[in-house]
């Protein structure tokens, strides 16, 4: 099955630096590379995707680049702001077209913004 | 993704006892998902379901049984066979033709004492 791997666990950036968030998958036959950001107590929220015959996409001050070839994307968040401070999912998932399985989602990572 | 609603928010059972945790959506979404979070971990596939009358397993399905009969709901029910139920459950709902987005429910806290 895949495998996603996230780093850093922890990343503190001072206020209207930027951040970057990286992780890697196994399989090759993933399509679908989504970013969820969750507060403490609530549900994860669908921030931005990215489908494998994309190389970047960008929404605002949020953009995700994917590496098929290196099996890797990343999340970027440019001018950080307080509000920006979660936890961040990546995830992957092979979709098929017949209808896709469950996502396989990386550990997280806990965005600190610093004022 | 205020389409998909959680029931309770919070749990509590006493070890040994099933309990049955709701997820019902009303975005008519066909593919319907369970999760489990553990603190400090990411999201781990418990079930799914794409259609009526059809589910599968996920990464962790042991000790857990779920049902569809409607494409509206998605129950699912932590047995006493379930090693550590103690965890956060989160409910997901994908449209048709686009199942690879899901969108979550607010999810329950479920506490075995």
């Amino acid at each position: 099955g895949e495998n996603v791997e996230q780093h850093p666990s922890t990343l503190s950036v001072q206020e209207g630096d930027s951040a970057v968030i990286k992780c890697t998958y196994s399989d090759s036959a993933s399509n679908y590379f989504p970013w969820y950001k969750q507060e403490l107590g609530k549900r994860p929220q669908l921030i931005i995707d990215i489908r494998s015959n994309v190389g970047e996409k960008k929404d605002q001050r949020i953009a995700v680049t994917l590496n098929k070839t290196a099996k890797h994307f990343s999340l970027h968040i440019t001018e950080t702001q307080p509000e920006d401070s979660a936890v961040y999912f990546c995830a992957a998932i092979w979709d098929s077209g017949g209808g896709a399985d469950g996502l396989t989602f990386g550990k997280g990572t806990h965005l600190i913004i610093q004022p | 993704d205020g389409g998909i609603t959680q029931s309770p928010k919070y749990l509590f059972r006493k070890e040994g006892q099933n309990v049955t945790l709701s997820c019902e959506q009303n975005l008519n979404h066909d593919a319907m998902y369970w999760y489990r979070q553990d603190p400090g971990q990411g999201l781990r596939l418990i079930y799914y379901s794409q259609i009526v009358n059809d589910f599968q397993k996920g990464d962790i399905a042991e000790g857990y049984s779920v049902s569809r009969e409607k494409k509206e709901s998605f129950p699912l029910t932590v047995t006493s066979a379930q090693k550590n139920p103690t965890a956060f459950y989160l409910c997901a709902s994908a449209p048709a033709g686009e199942t690879d987005t899901q969108y979550f429910g607010p999810g329950t806290r479920l506490t075995v004492l």
